[in-house]
């Protein structure tokens, strides 16, 4: 079946401008998460969405960084004002459940100038 | 607070011979642990968790991981490393009492020479 899907791959965009990146989950995966990799680096948590339940925003950097999810489709993760530090790989992921294994979507690839 | 150790920033082995790429990690409940392979230009691929039961769990392409919880290790293993296998490792912990995020380790690469 099909697997996360994320739009765009690549996001160039300068310092300043707002951004929005879209994550389809797995159908039927009611959890869903954003996670950050920057050069070089391990993935970096930013939120995950359960269901009905809050989402846990506990790994957004700053308020810059916003994200919302339509029942449990579609996710959007927000940066508004970006500065070059945001400058990353933004991986979105899905799973059944909290306790299962998390499918990793592509990426979008940001480029803050 | 939750963290991840993956000691060795790179892994170096002969084709045939067998591979380990160490984890160390805390957490203050219980854990569930995974291991994800990244190959270049792809995204990560799970290859094998540990949620409870045996302390050996088998996953994807051969691999294995032993998890000692007396050493909060949970070492990757296999026997007999491909060329194919060249490709960066991330080990992850998720505590039981804190929601559904990962953390993961900075990462491993390991190559495989023939």
């Amino acid at each position: 079946g099909a697997g996360v899907s994320q739009s765009p791959s690549n996001k160039v965009t300068e310092k300043g401008k707002d951004v929005e990146l879209r994550c389809d989950p797995i159908s039927g995966h009611t959890a869903l998460y954003w996670y950050r990799q920057r050069l070089g680096q391990g993935l970096e948590f930013l939120i995950y969405f359960q269901g009905n339940s809050a989402p846990d925003k506990s790994g957004l950097p700053s308020d810059r960084f916003s994200a919302e999810r339509t029942g449990e489709s579609v996710s959007t993760l927000t940066i508004q004002r970006t500065q070059q530090e945001d400058s990353a790989v933004y991986l979105c992921a899905s799973s059944p459940g909290t306790v299962y294994e998390q499918y990793f979507g592509p990426g979008t690839r940001l480029t803050v100038t | 607070a939750q963290s991840v150790a993956q000691p060795e920033d790179q892994v170096n082995v002969a084709e045939g011979n067998p591979l380990t790429v160490k984890c160390t990690y805390s957490v203050s409940g219980n854990p569930y642990l995974f291991w994800y392979v990244q190959y270049p230009n792809r995204g990560l691929q799970f290859l094998l968790k540990y949620i409870t039961g045996d302390n050996l769990v088998k996953g994807s392409y051969g691999f294995e991981a032993e998890f000692n919880k007396s050493q909060t290790s949970f070492h990757l293993k296999k026997p007999s490393a491909l060329v194919s296998d060249s490709a960066l490792y991330f080990c992850a912990v998720r505590d039981r009492n804190q929601g559904g995020k990962l953390i993961f380790g900075q990462g491993t690469e390991l190559s495989v020479k023939p």
